[in-house]
């Protein structure tokens, strides 16, 4: 069975800009979770989608959005970037379990 | 205010001793604990997990603990393996997950031959 991906893997963006970040899931899952991974604050959860719908939110500003399609496909999307968005942006898909979440390989997004 | 703490940065085990890594939390609403496992590159691996209605729980290798009275758990690997050097997360969820998972900083750990 294929893992979780994540496209890109690596970004580079100016403050200001805009990016969209995509995940594909595990096939047959149908949840999928972001978390933002910065040395200073670790692993924070940002949201989780099942069935194309947001179910959990994180403290994060409003600048953070995502959005899940039919086929559990998700992308994450972060407006107006700033330098301390850069960070490794990870996804993780699971059946709907929070101790089934299979990882990806996640995003390195830098922000000059 | 961090939620979950894993207050080494780094341990250092020689192969074949127990490595235990420790974490403290301080929400009393979380009720299901889980260790990860990272090595570089690549996404967090789910190691084992433990209900907060149970203080052990043991699978092969690694065994976790759980202490509710002092919002303490650790992780035990014994004997270790040099392909257990890898960093180590702590994370907890509260009933319904509406939080998402909070994570410890992490502990890298360093099997020594």
């Amino acid at each position: 069975k294929a893992g979780v991906t994540q496209t890109p893997r690596y970004l580079i963006k100016t403050r200001g800009q805009q990016v969209t970040l995509s995940c594909s899931p595990i096939s047959g899952h149908r949840s999928v979770s972001w978390y933002q991974q910065t040395p200073g604050q670790g692993l924070q959860f940002l949201f989780e989608y099942f069935s194309e719908t947001q179910r959990n939110k994180g403290n994060f500003p409003g600048r953070f959005s995502g959005r899940q399609f039919s086929n559990s496909r998700s992308e994450m999307n972060v407006s107006t970037l700033e330098l301390g968005d850069s960070a490794l942006y990870l996804c993780a898909s699971s059946t709907g379990a929070w101790n089934e979440q299979f990882f990806g390989p996640g995003t390195r997004l830098t922000v000059l | 205010d961090q939620q979950v703490k894993q207050n080494s940065p780094s341990l250092s085990v020689q192969e074949g001793r127990i490595s235990i890594l420790n974490c403290d939390y301080t929400n009393s609403m979380f009720d299901y604990f889980l260790w990860y496992k990272k090595y570089p590159a690549e996404g967090p691996t789910f190691l084992i997990s433990i209900s907060s209605i149970k203080d052990k729980n043991e699978d092969g290798r690694f065994t976790v603990f759980l202490n509710k009275s002092a919002k303490h758990l650790s992780l035990h690997i014994v004997p270790s393996q040099p392909g257990d050097s890898a960093v180590y997360f702590c994370a907890a969820i509260s009933g319904g997950g509406a939080d998402g998972l909070t994570f410890g900083k992490g502990t890298h750990l360093i099997i020594q031959p």
